[in-house]
């Protein structure tokens, strides 16, 4: 059974950096793409980054420069680093599945999410 | 890049049909066939219901159908149930440069 749990959020102060992580079962990290999603409080989803099996990646302009994505195989763990953290950073991240049987846009898998929260 | 557009809320009755509308641009919805949409209860992560437009996978019942007409995507709900009552996201490839974008949400009621 595919498994995903985030971990690592907490309460930061701006300008702040935390690690995120995301363990997961079931399947290797090394051989799908993955992503982090992001969800502000009672609001929408929003793409946050991706990692492709040939570890390429891409952001989004919100977090471009700030955020890294990162897997380490032999863990079997996904990993967001985030530096230089505002308020607007403050959500519920995600470590979710791009389908292996589809592409992009699709996330077959999601984690349970981790809260971090930036306030001074 | 602007998120999709979705209403904010949808209501309809246990037995009927509601639709979902998800109102992109030429530059993701109307140029790539990869739309999805994600079902979410309250507190719950999302749940893939439908995937490339029109496909479902396994596990999700045939009462949700997806379709797509110009720059504008839909999700069709036949024969609403109560467990139906959640949030819907849809979400479309972007290009390149903008990858994924999400819609703002929709929030189902079942009366």
């Amino acid at each position: 059974e595919v498994q995903l749990v985030a971990s690592g959020g907490g309460l930061m102060q701006p300008g702040g950096s935390l690690n995120v992580s995301c363990a997961a079962a079931g399947f290797a990290v090394s051989s799908d793409s993955m992503t982090w999603v992001r969800q502000s409080p009672g609001k929408g989803l929003e793409w946050v980054s991706v990692i492709y099996t040939g570890d390429k990646t891409f952001y989004s302009d919100s977090v471009k420069g700030r955020f890294t994505i990162s897997r380490d195989n032999s863990k079997n763990t996904l990993y967001l680093q985030m530096n230089n953290l505002t308020a607007e950073d403050t959500a519920v991240y995600y470590c979710v599945r791009l389908a292996p049987f589809s592409s992009f846009s699709t996330f077959d898998y999601w984690g349970l999410g981790t809260l971090v929260t930036v306030s001074s | 890049q602007s998120a999709l557009t979705q209403s904010a809320s949808v209501s309809g009755s246990p037995g009927q049909s509601i639709t979902i509308s998800c109102t992109g641009t030429s530059s993701d919805v109307g140029s790539y066939n990869l739309v999805s949409w994600y079902q979410q209860h309250s507190g719950k992560a999302p749940k893939l219901m439908i995937y490339e437009v029109t496909k479902r996978p396994s596990g999700v019942s045939n009462r949700f159908s997806g379709s797509k007409s110009g720059n504008t995507a839909s999700l069709t709900i036949s024969g609403l149930q109560a467990e139906d009552e959640a949030d819907y996201y849809c979400c479309s490839y972007a290009g390149s440069r903008n990858w994924v974008l999400f819609g703002g949400g929709t929030k189902l009621t079942v009366l």
